[in-house]
């Protein structure tokens, strides 16, 4: 089974502070993607990557960074968090040889900036 | 620029009753996946349809891909609680690898 998984369920941060979010995903998937969810929202893209060090901006990049050293791990950071960065954050990973391109998704970090 | 329309956003049916939820895209794919999210989890594949005319069918629910009309549905057949999630539809547009989403249906099945 594929198994993506984010370093925190549930995470509170002050205004200014940066913030790292982690995901790892072990069935050596090329592509990896980061997500916010927001109620009415639906599920916006951030940013994603193809490759080790490769990025490209989404649909909503603006307040965000992201980094991939390894294949297995994709960060997503802010470099000083807002309180309009409160939300739901989603990483996924699939396959870069397609279709499909089925995606598959981490268990969400919920991030509350205060 | 690749829109996802889902409808309806809100869907509450009782127990026992059929009913589908709609997905309408505005490019040529002929691949379309459907996901399912729990309250507070994340999504969950499941299906994926691949080529005009495919059907899949799980359980209560089957999906299905028009590509001529670009519509995909989900048909749910004598509903049960268990099938109260938000259902997500999402499209790749054909030239990489990216996932557009629709909004996502928030079904509730009463008893």
């Amino acid at each position: 089974d594929v198994k993506v998984t984010q370093s925190s369920r549930y995470l509170v941060k002050r205004t200014g502070e940066k913030v790292f979010l982690e995901c790892v995903q072990d069935m050596d998937h090329e592509n990896m993607f980061w997500y916010r969810q927001d109620p009415g929202l639906g599920l916006r893209l951030i940013y994603f990557s193809y490759d080790v060090k490769m990025k490209e901006k989404g649909d909503i990049p603006e307040g965000y960074s992201v980094s991939r050293e390894k294949k297995e791990r994709f960060s997503l950071i802010l470099e000083s968090a807002s309180t309009n960065q409160t939300s739901m954050y989603l990483c996924a990973s699939s396959l870069l040889a397609g279709p499909p391109f089925e995606q598959y998704f981490g268990p969400g970090t919920r991030l509350t900036v205060t | 620029e690749l829109k996802v329309e889902q409808n309806p956003l809100f869907l509450s049916m009782q127990e026992g009753k059929n009913y589908t939820i709609y997905c309408n895209y505005s490019t040529t794919s002929d691949r379309l996946y459907w996901y399912r999210q729990d309250p507070g989890k994340s999504l969950e594949s499941l299906f994926v349809l691949l080529s005009n005319g495919a059907v899949k069918q799980e359980g209560r629910l089957m999906a299905s891909l028009d590509t001529k009309a670009r519509l995909s549905t989900l048909h749910i057949t004598a509903a049960v609680h268990d099938l109260s999630a938000t259902y997500f539809c999402a499209v790749d547009g054909g030239s990489n690898y990216k996932l557009t989403f629709g909004k996502g249906t928030l079904l509730t099945v009463n008893p």
